[in-house]
């Protein structure tokens, strides 16, 4: 199993609706990320949390909200979604010391 | 011209094969190098992570970063079917907090 988990592992939302993705990391790293992952297509980075400062990919729509609670925790907060929106929503976690970044399974959603 | 090349394949071996998967990349700022394996609606698990320029072994793979050219390589030594899967390149200019820069993934299908 991952060291990183997300949940819901899947979600079905409406344009209307406003939900939240969660990610838990009990490693002690200090940096997490949100990417989002098309079909047929490599993750892209939306979000980096890292030193206690949020790092915004600026083509990230606003509609897509990060929160960092504490240093195990990053949640994704969702509002107004649209259809194009579908994908694979995969959170990361990294550490200075040379163990690369670590993926989460991810949270498939569809937004309809 | 993009940041990393990485042919998408599919690439088709018989078992017990010896399988070269590669990467280029054009950014010379990049020091940190991953190879990871990703199944079918599944995160990116991480297989192999070098600094710089060389070679590192684990079990079956092995992976190898010549800088001086801006190439990585992956092999696989006896695949399996179970090695089925794509396999992306990721690179960073920095091991913490920074952005991680994928190849397209090439997709691997070994047959039994």
């Amino acid at each position: 199993d991952t060291e990183v988990t997300q949940t819901p592992k899947h979600l079905v939302m409406g344009m209307t609706n406003k939900k939240s993705l969660k990610c838990e990391q009990h490693m002690g790293h200090r940096a997490m990320y949100w990417y989002k992952q098309k079909a047929k297509k490599p993750p892209e980075l939306m979000f980096v949390y890292s030193y206690e400062k949020l790092s915004i990919n600026e083509s990230v729509p606003s509609r897509f909200s990060p929160e960092c609670p504490n240093s195990s925790l990053l949640n994704l907060h969702l509002h107004a979604l649209q259809p194009e929106d579908s994908a694979l929503y995969l959170c990361a976690s990294s550490q200075e010391s040379g163990y690369g970044y670590t993926f989460g399974s991810g949270t498939r959603l569809t937004v309809v | 011209q993009k940041e990393v090349e990485q042919d998408p394949g599919p690439l088709s071996v018989p078992e017990g094969a010896i399988v070269s998967l590669n990467c280029t990349y054009s950014n010379s700022a990049f020091q940190y190098f991953m190879w990871y394996r990703q199944y079918s609606r599944k995160g990116p698990e991480l297989l192999m992570y070098t600094y710089s320029s060389g070679n590192k072994e684990d079990g079956r793979f092995t992976a190898q970063v010549d800088k001086s050219s801006k190439y990585i390589s992956l092999f696989i030594r006896d695949s399996q079917p179970s090695d089925s899967a794509t396999y992306l390149c990721a690179m960073s200019e920095r091991e913490y907090g920074n952005k991680l820069v994928f190849g397209a993934g090439t997709i691997l299908r070994v047959k039994s």
